[in-house]
């Protein structure tokens, strides 16, 4: 079975400054999208960004970036210039390709606090 | 183009009561998916449902149904509800089931006391 860790319950950065969240992952299929996804105090999930497994390119959206290392199952989330509203619970998510896979495994997120 | 709108937000119950939450998706998309959101469990994903048929299944106690409708409106369905079942209830939909971009409603609110 697909499992996600984030082994990082809480992290904070400065604001204007840049932080690294953490994600493993463990999967036995060779296709599959892995994702950010972003929950602030109102509960909408917001997807932050995402990486085809398939992809050797790391993905880039704006401020957020990856660091994707598929031998090693890490897929870190870069936030750079962070900005008060990054504050929020991440998630880290893996989405199986085939069959039954196609549904989102969660890690249990990291808290982001953003200090003025 | 309206987002995906879930119904109750909040929702109080008793234990042994049945509950039903409603997800209307965004219009075009024919699937939806339910997870349940709890502080010791974080995200589980329940079931998925695409053209009114249930596509993927959660490990998730017979407890918990659902059912689409004809225009991809979604229920779900929890039968004598227990304490553990307070969450937060979160439908997301997509074009279809082969599709990776999902879009999620606010969420529903239960909390069972």
């Amino acid at each position: 079975a697909q499992t996600v860790t984030q082994s990082q319950p809480e992290m904070s950065v400065q604001e204007a400054e840049t932080v690294t969240l953490s994600c493993t992952y463990d999967t036995s299929e060779s296709d599959y999208y892995l994702f950010w996804y972003k929950q602030p105090p109102s509960r909408q999930m917001i997807l932050v960004i995402r990486q085809e497994a398939y992809k050797q390119q790391n993905a880039t959206e704006n401020r957020f970036s990856v660091n994707f290392q598929k031998a090693a199952k890490s897929f870190s989330l870069k936030i750079s210039d962070s900005q008060l509203g990054d504050a929020a619970m991440y998630f880290c998510a893996y989405r199986g390709n085939a069959g039954n896979n196609r549904k989102l495994i969660w890690g249990l997120g990291t808290s982001l606090a953003v200090n003025p | 183009k309206a987002g995906v709108t879930q119904t109750p937000r909040y929702l109080i119950k008793t234990r042994g009561q049945q509950v039903t939450l409603s997800c209307s998706p965004i219009s075009g998309h024919r699937s939806v998916s339910w997870y349940q959101q709890t502080p010791g469990q974080g995200l589980q994903f329940l079931f998925e449902y695409f053209s009114e048929t249930q596509r993927n299944k959660g490990n998730f106690p017979g407890r918990f149904s659902g059912r689409q409708f004809s225009n991809s409106r979604s229920e779900m369905n929890v039968s004598t509800l227990e304490l553990g079942d307070s969450a937060l209830y979160l439908c997301a939909s997509s074009s279809g089931p082969g599709t990776w971009e999902q879009y999620f409603g606010p969420g529903t609110r239960l909390t069972v006391t």
